[in-house]
């Protein structure tokens, strides 16, 4: 089966740096999608990465390793409105249909 | 503008019954998806549709069924036989089933009376 691992809360100050990791076990592995979720609101799409390295869009930025099965989100310059959860996604292709598997969330609280 | 919609926004269930919540996009996408989010944890799949007509059960598909007559549609029917319905309902839509990225509708917060 499939299982993604990511840290449930973390916590960082404005103008900080902050790291949210993401470990996954799927098979088929075609690559890490990271979604942000602010409360009572729907899900956007940030990043996706197929091949291992890093992936900077402004002061968000993604990480993977395919040879470790592993991933991050990292947030520079925190802001307050990044105070939000963080999701990171696979595919799964069991059961002969590919579906998109999220993982439980990061909530990430910024504080002045 | 294009987009997907998501209606009622709050939704009330008595016992015994079925509700439908209803998911619309005009983004022109083949692929569209239900999932389920309770409080403070992740999203979970329910159903999804890769194309017109046709469509496979999710993760949590007990207790929920779906149509996908037209390509703009795709509604969710949470029957009396889901138990536990109170949740937040996400739908998503994207360009093939097989593409990464998902749009997603404001939800429906569905509650029993």
């Amino acid at each position: 089966g499939q299982s993604l691992e990511q840290p449930s809360e973390v916590t960082a100050v404005e103008g900080a740096i902050v790291q949210i990791n993401c470990t996954y076990q799927t098979s088929g592995f075609y690559g890490l999608s990271w979604y942000q979720q602010h409360d009572g609101g729907a899900p956007t799409f940030l990043s996706y990465n197929a091949l291992d390295g890093l992936e900077e869009t402004g002061r968000f930025s993604s990480f993977l390793s395919r040879s470790d099965s592993y991933g991050y989100l990292l947030l520079q310059e925190l802001q307050m409105k990044d105070s939000a959860s963080y999701f990171c996604a696979v595919r799964d292709f069991s059961g002969g249909y590919n579906k998109l598997i999220f993982g439980a969330g990061t909530r990430l609280a910024v504080h002045p | 503008d294009g987009g997907i919609t998501q209606s009622p926004k709050y939704l009330f269930r008595k016992e015994g019954q079925n509700v439908t919540l209803s998911c619309e996009q005009n983004l022109n996408h083949d692929a569209m998806y239900w999932y389920r989010q309770d409080p403070g944890q992740g999203l979970r799949l329910i159903y999804y549709s890769q194309i017109v007509n046709d469509f496979q059960k999710g993760d949590i598909a007990e207790g929920y069924s779906v149509s996908r007559e037209k390509k703009e549609s795709f509604p969710l029917t949470v029957t009396s036989a889901q138990k536990n319905p109170t949740a937040f309902y996400l739908c998503a839509s994207s360009i093939s089933g097989g593409n990464e990225k998902l749009f997603f509708g404001s939800g429906t917060q569905l509650s029993v009376l």
